[in-house]
């Protein structure tokens, strides 16, 4: 039982370059997230999608789009990337409302 | 939205001693709260939570308790322990959303545990 794995660990990107970071839970979760964390600032949602078939923007979703490809997985996707999109990213999924995230080991992406 | 508010930001204790970290959050529909410890390079991971019918949770040496009326919630560690230093985040579910559950993170307290 693997929880929550998201491809790549680091990436580095050059500035208007694009990448899709990829997360799939073996839990049999519904609902899934994308979150960024930056120093001094905790973790942010950037995305969410409450069951398959579903996504909806979170506090930071701009220069950033989301698939929910099945239940398993969801994949977060910059299209052109900028320095300020520099971060550690967090994949979570949750059974249903009111229940724990369980964070997947995150990727760090740097963008120069 | 949700807005979460923790204090403190850094947090420096001695061994055995109790340690404390506050969180306020906006949203009276809130009904979800869980603490999260993240090592360095580690990913967040659960430590306790609670939900609003319930004003205190204990497990072993951490407790969280819930004041829904001032909104406010607190972690206890009492007998603090080296492996006890990392980064503690509160967290508070935004409430009436359909379906998900969507959290809103404070900015983090860095508890150090001295010998």
């Amino acid at each position: 039982n693997a929880g929550v794995t998201q491809t790549p660990k680091f990436q580095v990107l050059k500035t208007g370059q694009s990448m899709t970071l990829q997360c799939a839970q073996d839990m049999n979760h519904n609902s899934m997230y994308w979150y960024r964390q930056d120093p001094g600032m905790g973790l942010r949602l950037i995305y969410y999608s409450a069951s398959e078939g579903t996504t909806d923007k979170g506090e930071v979703p701009n220069g950033y789009n989301v698939s929910r490809l099945n239940k398993r997985e969801f994949s977060l996707r910059l299209e052109s990337a900028a320095p300020s999109q520099t971060s550690v990213y967090f994949c979570a999924s949750s059974d249903d409302y009111n229940s724990p995230l369980h964070f997947g080991n995150g990727t760090r992406l740097t963008v120069t | 939205g949700e807005n979460v508010e923790q204090h403190p930001s850094t947090l420096s204790v001695q061994e055995g001693d109790s340690a404390v970290i506050k969180c306020t959050y906006s949203d009276s529909a809130s009904n979800y709260f869980p603490w999260y410890k993240q090592e360095l390079g580690k990913r967040p991971q659960l430590i306790i939570d609670i939900r609003s019918n319930v004003g205190e949770k204990k497990d072993q040496r951490i407790a969280v308790t819930l004041n829904k009326t001032a909104k406010h919630f607190s972690l206890h560690i009492t007998e603090t322990q080296p492996e006890d230093s990392a980064v503690y985040f509160c967290a508070a579910s935004e409430g009436g959303t359909g379906g998900g559950n969507k959290l809103t993170f404070g900015t983090g307290t860095q508890l150090k545990v001295e010998l």
